[in-house]
């Protein structure tokens, strides 16, 4: 089984100021075809949660462009480059390269 | 574009069995598993399997295995997920999705959600 390991567990972030979660594999969730089977949730409060990045670094369809995801061998980083007081919420890293799929511990993001 | 529709909240009994409907519309129902995830209260996401709705073949996490069935009916383009001799821990809202795995390369797609409320 595939770990997936968040940090950090609380993120306190200023409203336009950047911020960034990281997500770290125990093995590649690179397939041959070349893209990493990462992706990235968020869950308001109340809400189910919704996609952001899909496949590493794909932007879901409707989101903000101030969120981005980047890859580097099994480091994964989700970065909001303005936060944004719509953004607080608990953030998720998945994989699907393998079963069972798995998640992260979800990083909560709350505004200071 | 991608929907997945749920069935709605259940209330049940220790012991009694719960199944969840989800259906699906545009994109063709038998060429994409269809995987179910869920999500206690408090708790992170946590995968229980999946079904190939073109086969009907399954794969269920370990933890499930023995009390989850996952089915499908083709015809109205709609997948089935039960679970057996629920106890309070399987209190927890359930999704059904559509994902990016083995090669494949789309946008995922979730369900609403299923609150499923286990208490005597």
């Amino acid at each position: 089984e595939i770990a997936m390991t968040q940090s950090p567990l609380s993120l306190p972030v200023t409203p336009g100021e950047p911020a960034s979660i990281s997500c770290r594999s125990s093995q590649s969730l690179q397939h041959n075809n070349g893209y990493n089977y990462l992706d990235w949730y968020l869950q308001k409060p109340g809400q189910s949660p919704q996609l952001l990045i899909y496949l590493g670094s794909n932007r879901a369809s409707g989101v903000p462009d101030r969120f981005s995801g980047s890859e580097s061998g099994t480091d994964f980083t989700l970065k909001i480059s303005r936060v944004e007081a719509e953004d607080v919420g608990v953030y998720y890293c998945m994989q699907t390269l393998q079963t069972p799929h798995t998640f992260g511990g979800g990083t909560q993001v709350e505004i200071k | 574009q991608v929907q997945l529709v749920q069935s709605g909240a259940e209330v049940k009994k220790p012991g009694a069995s719960v199944k969840v409907s989800c259906k699906a519309s545009g994109y063709t129902f038998t060429g994409y598993y269809m995987h179910w995830v869920r999500q206690a209260p408090g708790q992170g996401p946590e995968w229980m399997g999946r079904i190939n709705p073109n086969s009907g073949g399954t794969k269920y996490a370990q933890q499930f295995q023995g009390r989850v069935t996952m089915t499908r009916d083709t015809s109205i383009t709609t997948g089935y997920m039960e679970l057996s001799r629920l106890t309070s821990d399987d209190t927890a809202v359930y999704y059904c999705a559509r994902l990016s795995h083995g090669g494949l390369i789309l946008q995922p797609a979730w369900g609403q959600g299923t609150l499923v409320t286990v208490s005597s």
